[in-house]
């Protein structure tokens, strides 16, 4: 069972706007910034959002991030089929002295 | 180009040994934090050790404690995994990733960019 918990399963239709959740603890998210990775089919993971809410260099200003709390969220506008991915939060847990990563949600454009 | 490519995995019994290595090109290897992160079949992430530039801070999860060993050669631009008493259960696909902002002294607020293509690890009989 992940330390981050977020809902296994999201799916929208192209255009819709898709919203994935991640919660944890005082302990990571509490006290420490999300990042979050798109994982395509077959393909290593890749950066999509850091320190919460910052995109880099590259990704589209349809995906964004926020935290409030013990919980972050990671929004998809504008939904495309080339959005069909795995999506990972993580974090730093200070209690666990390392890195915790969400479940993962798979994301299908119906 | 920013890139990471690791090797080594393969096929090796219940309480085998294997090194993996991640070899880095594209940037100053010796300024970054470096981490593994494996993927079992059908299933999420799991970070498994970090490593700071000078080797002098290391830490693992604690299913790996006392069994695999991180290290690396900032000569060879390369990042190493050994990997002793393997278990089925360590049995997944591999990933080197840099970590990127870390702090002086820690890698709190850090995040993973970029990422190797991984290596396939099955602990098998």
């Amino acid at each position: 069972q992940s330390v981050l918990t977020q809902p296994p399963s999201a799916s929208g239709t192209p255009g819709q706007t898709v919203t994935i959740s991640c919660s944890a603890s005082s302990s990571n998210i509490g006290s420490n910034p999300v990042n979050w990775y798109q994982q395509l089919p077959g393909t290593a993971p890749k950066l999509l959002i850091y320190r919460n809410n910052q995109r880099p260099s590259g990704v589209p200003d349809r995906f964004s991030g926020s935290k409030s709390g013990t919980s972050a969220s990671l929004a998809i506008s504008g939904l495309q089929s080339e959005d069909e991915a795995d999506y990972y939060c993580a974090a730093w847990d200070d209690s666990l002295n390392g890195w915790v990563f969400g479940g993962g949600t798979k994301l299908t454009v119906l | 180009e920013v890139q990471l490519v690791e090797s080594g995995g393969g096929l090796v019994q219940p309480g085998g040994s294997l090194r993996l290595s991640c070899a880095a090109s594209g940037f100053s290897f010796s300024s970054y934090w470096m981490n593994w992160v494996r993927q079992a079949p059908g299933k999420g992430l799991e970070w498994v050790a970090n490593i700071k530039q000078d080797e002098s801070e290391k830490y693992y999860v604690d299913s790996v404690k006392g069994r695999f060993t991180i290290s690396r050669d900032n000569a060879k631009n390369s990042l190493y995994l050994q990997m002793n008493s393997l278990r089925v259960e360590d049995t997944a696909v591999y990933y080197c990733a840099r970590a990127r902002d870390c702090s002086s002294t820690n890698c709190y607020k850090a995040w993973f960019d970029p990422w190797g293509q991984g290596t396939l690890v099955t602990v098998s009989s």
